[in-house]
């Protein structure tokens, strides 16, 4: 069974730019989470996605969005970059079924700088 | 809120030597805890879990046992590796709370772990 997977690994953008990331979940898997990394701040929750519909969110700022398809699979937005989203971004995916028994699995992320 | 306290790093041992990553946390309800292992360059990799107190965790020579009396998840290996240097996250997720999932994780900032050999 394939993995979570995060497209692009590595991405470059200016200033005020605005960046796409995807994630394709484990084939299933109906929720989908997003997380920022960064050596400051650690781990930190961005929003959840489960049957298209956002069902947590996290303290970030409106310029971060996100959405779900209906194959599951995730995008998130962040417009106007800033150099403080240089982060890894990742994604993980979790079934969602007999909750307390599983667990959320993570992808390798995508890796933002901003310049 | 919910929230997990793990011990600073980084921390460095000689091969073979017994390990010990402490973990504390707070939650309003009866959270499922786990620990996540990440290596160079990688996302995060389960390690183990524990669902209910007093339940241990083990999984790759790694135990943990759910601690409900002192809040506490520590992870302990008796014989550590140079394979296992990596950054070792705890994390919790408080199922029973409204609006928690298990897409909603609480980490700690990482014990970062060096094996020499």
């Amino acid at each position: 069974k394939a993995g979570v997977t995060q497209t692009p690994r590595y991405l470059i953008k200016t200033r005020g730019q605005q960046v796409t990331l995807s994630c394709s979940p484990i084939s299933g898997h109906r929720s989908v989470s997003w997380y920022q990394q960064t050596p400051g701040q650690g781990l930190q929750f961005l929003f959840e996605y489960f049957s298209e519909t956002q069902r947590n969110k996290g303290n970030f700022p409106g310029r971060f969005s996100g959405r779900q398809f209906s194959n599951s699979r995730s995008e998130m937005n962040v417009s106007t970059l800033e150099l403080g989203d240089s982060a890894l971004y990742l994604c993980a995916s979790s079934p969602d079924g007999d909750r307390v028994r599983t667990e959320a699995f993570f992808g390798q992320g995508t890796r933002l700088t901003v310049v | 809120g919910d929230s997990v306290t793990q011990m600073e790093g980084p921390v460095t041992l000689s091969e073979e030597a017994f390990l010990t990553i402490n973990c504390t946390y707070t939650a309003t309800g009866y959270p499922s805890l786990f620990w996540y292992v990440q290596y160079p360059g990688e996302g995060l990799q389960l390690l183990l879990k524990a669902t209910k107190a007093d339940d241990k965790g083990s999984n790759k020579g790694f135990e943990a046992t759910y601690r409900k009396e002192t809040t506490s998840f520590h992870l302990e290996k008796g014989s550590v590796q140079v394979s296992d240097s990596a950054v070792y996250f705890c994390a919790l997720s408080d199922l029973l709370k409204r609006g928690s999932t298990l897409g909603r994780l609480y980490f700690g900032r990482g014990t970062q772990l060096t094996v020499w050999p």
